[in-house]
C-alpha cells in the first residue's frame, strides 16, 4: 500500500458527460501527479499541482482539469467525454516536487 | 524532450533464474533520475528500484539490481531468483533532476511484460 488513495475505483458512464475523480496524497505530501494509461498511448503525464498550485501542465486535454485544495487532496475533471477518455487514471505524490513519486491505486474510466 | 525505450515487449524466464530487462534513454541533461516501477495485474504502480545519475554505483533492493551504463544512456533492471509473484509489467522511467516547472513529471517507456514459468 503506497499511502495514496484514489476514488473511485471503477467508473462507467457514457460520452458527454462528465465526472470527477479524486485523490488523497499521502500524508505530508505537497506534490501531486495526474498520468494517464491507455492501451495506444502509454503512461503519460497529464498535470501537476504542488501545495494547492498548478506547476505543470503535460498532455492534458482542454476538456479536462484539475485543481489541489487546501487539505492536499487533488480532483481531475473530465467532461464532454468521448469513447477514447477510456483509460485507467493515476494520482501519485511526492514529498516535494522533486522527489519519487508514489502512486495510487488508480481509476478505471470505461466511456460507453 | 526526453525519451525512455524499452525495446522487449514480453519476456519470460523460468522460475528461480535471473532474468534482464532493458531499458535505454534520450537526455542531454547530465543530472536525473531513472526509476523502474511494476505492474501487476491488480494494475498497481509499484516503485521497485530508483537510480541517481551521479551516482556511479548501482541501486539494489533485495533481488532486484540495475545496471546503470550512464555514457551509453542505458538502465537495465535484474530481477534474481524470479518469483511467481514477479509476473507484472515493468515500466522504466526518466525524471529530470532540476526542480523546473514542468521538468519533475515522470516520462515512461512503453514497458515489458514479464512471464514467470512454474
Amino acid at each position: 500500500d503506497s499511502g495514496v488513495t484514489q476514488t473511485p475505483k471503477h467508473l462507467i458512464t457514457a460520452t458527454g458527460q462528465r465526472v470527477t475523480l479524486r485523490c488523497s496524497p499521502r500524508s505530508g505530501d505537497l506534490s501531486v501527479y495526474w498520468y494517464q494509461q491507455s492501451l495506444d498511448q502509454g503512461l503519460q503525464f497529464l498535470i501537476q499541482y504542488y501545495n494547492g498550485e498548478e506547476r505543470a501542465k503535460g498532455n492534458i486535454l482542454e476538456r479536462f482539469s484539475a485543481q489541489q485544495f487546501p487539505d492536499l487532496h487533488s480532483e481531475l475533471n473530465l467532461s464532454s467525454l468521448e469513447l477514447g477518455d477510456s483509460a485507467l487514471y493515476f494520482c501519485a505524490s511526492s514529498v516535494a516536487a522533486p522527489d519519487t513519486q508514489y502512486f495510487g491505486p488508480g481509476t478505471r474510466l470505461t466511456v460507453l | 524532450a526526453q525519451t525512455v525505450t524499452q525495446s522487449q515487449p514480453e519476456m519470460s524466464v523460468q522460475e528461480a533464474e535471473t532474468v534482464t530487462l532493458s531499458c535505454t534513454y534520450d537526455t542531454s541533461e547530465s543530472d536525473y533520475y531513472l526509476f523502474w516501477y511494476k505492474q501487476p495485474p491488480s494494475r498497481q504502480m509499484i516503485l521497485v528500484i530508483r537510480q541517481e545519475a551521479y551516482k556511479q554505483q548501482n541501486a539494489t533492493e533485495n533481488r532486484f539490481s540495475v545496471n546503470f551504463q550512464k555514457a551509453a544512456k542505458s538502465f537495465s533492471l535484474k530481477i534474481s531468483d524470479s518469483q511467481l509473484g514477479d509476473a507484472a509489467m515493468y515500466f522504466c522511467a526518466y525524471r529530470s533532476a532540476t526542480s523546473n516547472f514542468g521538468n519533475e513529471k515522470l516520462t515512461f517507456g512503453t514497458g515489458t511484460r514479464l512471464t514467470i514459468i512454474p
